[in-house]
């Protein structure tokens, strides 16, 4: 059974930083494209970005830089930096796995979320 | 950027009857769109990828339909646990772009 458990969410102050993280478990982690996806209070899902099994990276325009994401395939353990948060980064953090290794999304299995606030 | 626009917003039926969802692309997907379901404080699921393929565990009351920039979700009998909201994204074009929902509540 696959399992994506995310962690890291919390409050942290306008201009501040946060590292999540996403503990994948039943399935070949090193295969599979790995995306994280937000969804802002009463808002819907936005794409974040995706990193594919040899570490190619995608993102959203509207991150600006700002994210970067990684993994470590030893670790079966999918990050997401985020810097200089501001009040609309606040969401609920989803990562998730696509549905096949060789192609990207769509995403089959999804973690819980993590919940990044950024408010002083 | 591909935007995807989900009509109605909100579609309010009652259990039984038909619910038919829209998602037209700004350009074409050609068949690389998947819808979600989301319900109240869970994650999003998987439906439908690749415009028409149910995703394994899917009833098949759930179908889709389209190709290039017009797309259908259809239910076709509302069963209770089917009351939630509806994503349609893309994987076409980079960035993978979702669309704004489309939400079913009870009527």
């Amino acid at each position: 059974e696959v399992q994506l458990l995310e962690s890291g969410g919390g409050l942290v102050q306008p201009g501040g930083s946060l590292r999540l993280s996403c503990a994948a478990s039943g399935f070949t982690f090193s295969s599979f494209a790995m995306s994280w996806v937000r969804q802002a209070p009463g808002k819907g899902l936005e794409w974040v970005s995706t990193i594919r099994g040899g570490g190619a990276t995608y993102y959203a325009d509207s991150l600006k830089g700002r994210f970067t994401i990684s993994r470590d395939n030893s670790k079966n353990t999918l990050y997401l930096q985020m810097n200089s948060l501001g009040a609309e980064d606040t969401a609920v953090y989803y990562c998730a796995k696509d549905r096949v290794d060789w192609e990207l999304l769509p995403f089959d299995s999804w973690g819980q979320g993590t919940l990044v606030t950024v408010s002083s | 950027e591909i935007v995807l626009t989900q009509s109605p917003a909100t579609l309010s039926l009652s259990p039984g009857e038909r619910a038919t969802l829209s998602c037209r692309a700004s350009q074409s997907v050609s068949s690389f769109l998947a819808w979600y379901q989301q319900k109240p404080g869970q994650a999003p699921r998987l439906l439908i990828y690749d415009a028409s393929n149910r995703a394994t565990g899917i009833p098949a009351r759930f179908s889709g339909s389209g190709s290039g920039t017009d797309f259908t979700l259809t239910i076709s009998s509302l069963e209770p646990e089917d009351f939630a909201v509806y994503y349609c994204q893309q994987r076409h074009i980079w960035p993978f772009t979702f669309g704004p929902g489309t939400k079913v509540d009870i009527k």
